[in-house]
């Protein structure tokens, strides 16, 4: 059975850099048949997709997506020692305030999710 | 970039019948997901590619596309189907996860 455990609750301020952790059990975050996604839901808002990151052992290469959103302020990371990715997002303001969740994607479909990770952007 | 709709809001009394649509262009042709979402919770995958149903979601949950509009229905609503339904397509022309905005069901 795939868990996906996320860090705790965090406060930032704003112009810092947010960043959350999703640690798998179940799976490798170098599996080759899957992506791993970040994606988050603003206070009273509907759900948006963040980014993902994917292995692929024919190429050995990784590849990054990112939402138009955010990109330039994104980073998606993969720790195979620790079997985690992580989310960083620079130069927050408070719209950046929302729960983060991590998720799995299997043929491109969220089967996994984590817990979910509350970051309150305020000074 | 692609765009999903959904109307905000939907109720029904237990029971009965709740339909939840989701608009899209020429939506009929991408693989459709949809979500469950209760608050303080996770999403919950509900349905997926169109009209599949993961192991423990009942059937009381289906849906159904046409060519711009999928369908999520719910059947004998419960209290326990009042949440936020979000359906999600990947974009192939963007490389990107896209969600409906979502609708609300009330129960009743």
């Amino acid at each position: 059975q795939v868990q996906l455990q996320q860090s705790g609750p965090g406060l930032v301020k704003p112009s810092q850099t947010l960043s959350v952790t999703c640690v798998i059990s179940g799976d490798s975050v170098s599996s080759s048949s899957v992506a791993w996604n970040w994606i988050r839901q603003a206070p009273s808002r509907g759900l948006e997709w963040l980014g993902r990151t994917y292995y692929r052992s024919v190429t050995s290469y990784w590849t990054y997506d990112y939402a138009l959103s955010v990109k330039g302020r994104i980073s998606i990371t993969a720790d195979t020692s620790k079997n985690q990715f992580s989310l960083q997002l620079n130069s927050v303001t408070p719209e950046d305030t929302a729960i983060y969740y991590c998720a799995r994607a299997g043929e491109r479909v969220f089967d996994y999710w984590g817990q979910g990770t509350l970051m309150t952007v305020s000074s | 970039s692609y765009v999903l709709t959904q109307p905000p809001s939907v109720s029904a009394a237990p029971g009965h019948t709740a339909t939840i649509t989701c608009g899209g262009n020429n939506v009929g042709s991408k693989s459709l997901h949809w979500f469950q979402k209760r608050p303080g919770q996770a999403p919950v995958l509900i349905i997926y590619n169109n009209n599949g149903r993961p192991s423990g979601i009942p059937e009381r949950f289906s849906a159904s596309k046409s060519r711009d509009t999928a369908t999520l229905t719910i059947t004998r609503v419960e209290a326990g189907d009042e949440a936020d339904y979000f359906c999600q397509v990947w974009d192939s022309s963007s490389d990107h996860h896209v969600f409906g905005p979502g609708t609300k069901v009330t129960v009743l």
